[in-house]
């Protein structure tokens, strides 16, 4: 049973636009939800987290809106630039050892 | 730069060998965690060890296992290896905060 569910698997953006990628999940014991940005060859790296205490949280160009109530999150990336051509993962945690990642999403900006 | 070291980066051997991955930590995690990741799939989590005890196991095949070490390095062992086993292996560690950082991967090839 996949815990985290992640949309769309690819997404091609016109660079300026918005970057959406949304996940669903089922426990509602998770209480963390980081967000992992991976380029081609290496590691996943974090971009931006959220606790369920809060409904939204923005870095920069990058947003997470988090619904408790619909168990869903999704990451907005506004001003879409080539260089955040990469694959984004959302994940889920809690208890500090139940991690889980959802499938992963191909982000194509195109300049 | 994660912090996370794992060696070697890039391993060949052929079907029925076995193979030994290590990951150094970033300093002072106590946790450490391997995924595995093949060819455009997403992360698939195969166990955690919280300060040299297994915390929990995610879909690990009886064939490999883990350990980690009184230092805090962990080593993933695979054996009678398959070509299916070709992937990516990343390691992460984390902290207290429950972010998890990653290392470069160990890129291994089944021949």
């Amino acid at each position: 049973q996949q815990q985290v569910k992640q949309s769309p698997q690819s997404l091609i953006v016109q660079k300026g636009g918005i970057s959406i990628i949304n996940c669903a999940y089922e426990n509602t014991a998770f209480d963390y939800f980081p967000w992992y940005q991976q380029f081609p060859g290496k590691g996943p790296a974090l971009l931006i987290a959220i606790r369920p205490d809060v409904s939204e949280k923005k870095e920069g160009r990058f947003t997470i809106s988090f619904n408790k109530s619909a168990k869903q999150f999704s990451l907005h990336i506004m001003d879409s630039q080539p260089g955040d051509s990469a694959t984004y993962f959302c994940a889920a945690e809690y208890n500090f050892n139940k991690f889980y990642f959802g499938s992963g999403t191909k982000l194509n900006v195109k300049p | 730069d994660s912090g996370v070291t794992q060696t070697p980066k890039h391993l060949i051997t052929a079907t029925g060998q076995r193979v030994t991955l290590r990951c150094s930590p970033r300093s002072g995690d106590l946790s450490v965690y391997w995924y595995q990741q093949s060819l455009d799939q997403g992360l698939q989590f195969l166990i955690q060890y919280y300060n040299g005890e297994e915390r929990a196991k995610g879909n690990i095949l009886e064939r490999f296992s883990a350990q980690q070490f009184p230092d805090l390095h962990s080593e993933l062992n695979l054996s009678s290896l398959e070509l299916g086993d070709s992937a990516l292996y990343f390691c992460a560690s984390s902290g207290e905060g429950g972010e998890q950082f990653f290392g470069p991967g160990t890129r291994l090839t089944v021949l």
